[in-house]
């Protein structure tokens, strides 16, 4: 079992691009949620992604958005990059029978120049 | 609004004592907490949780002790090991199953 995988690990990019973020899933989830991670500080809730819907969202702009596959991976997609942006975006994984217990994967680490 | 806080950055011990963090919530609708392990360059690492209708659950090495009446719980480490250095993290959830973290605890055990 390959557990949650996020791609790429790394990224560097400029103000006002664009990016895409990836994430599997840990084999026998279906609900994907997205954190983002500020030096020092804890994950951040972006918003949760369950039967290709977005089910709850976390105080970001419109600038983040996402989506969800059939196969239960999801996108994390951010418009308009500022500096601000740049953290460590984590993806967590989980089934609804057992929310307790949500597995993350390793991260993407935004740069943002 | 900050709902999980922990308010100890960092803390040290000595290999084979109790390692003690602690973690305080504002939000009386949490009935989940968990505790993540986090290195440097992983994600966070789920450790233990505790539903709110019970005051403490054990694993192994690790109890969670939960005060509903004070909104307070702690993790305890026993006994502490060089491996267990790295940054923790106190999350809560209610039924919508997002987690709010604390701004974690840097564990650090001294041989």
């Amino acid at each position: 079992d390959a557990g949650v995988t996020q791609s790429p690990t790394h990224l560097i990019k400029t103000r006002g691009q664009q990016v895409t973020l990836r994430c599997s899933p840990k084999s026998g989830h279906d609900t994907v949620s997205w954190y983002q991670q500020a030096l020092g500080q804890g994950p951040q809730f972006i918003f949760q992604y369950y039967e290709e819907e977005e089910r709850q969202r976390g105080n970001f702009p419109d600038r983040f958005s996402g989506h969800q596959f059939p196969n239960y991976s999801s996108e994390l997609n951010v418009n308009a990059l500022l500096l601000g942006d740049s953290a460590l975006y984590l993806c967590a994984s989980f089934g609804l029978a057992v929310h307790n217990e949500q597995f993350f994967g390793p991260g993407t680490r935004l740069t943002v120049l | 609004d900050q709902q999980v806080k922990q308010n100890s950055p960092s803390l040290s011990v000595q290999e084979g004592r109790i390692s003690i963090l602690n973690c305080d919530y504002t939000n009386s609708m949490f009935d989940y907490f968990l505790w993540y392990k986090k290195y440097p360059a992983e994600g966070p690492t789920f450790l233990i949780s505790i539903s709110s209708i019970k005051d403490k659950n054990e694993d192994g090495r690790f109890t969670v002790f939960l005060n509903k009446s004070a909104k307070h719980l702690s993790l305890h480490i026993v006994p502490s090991q060089p491996g267990d250095s790295a940054v923790y993290f106190c999350a809560a959830s209610s039924n919508d199953y997002k987690l709010s973290f604390g701004a974690g605890t840097t564990v650090t055990v001294r041989a």
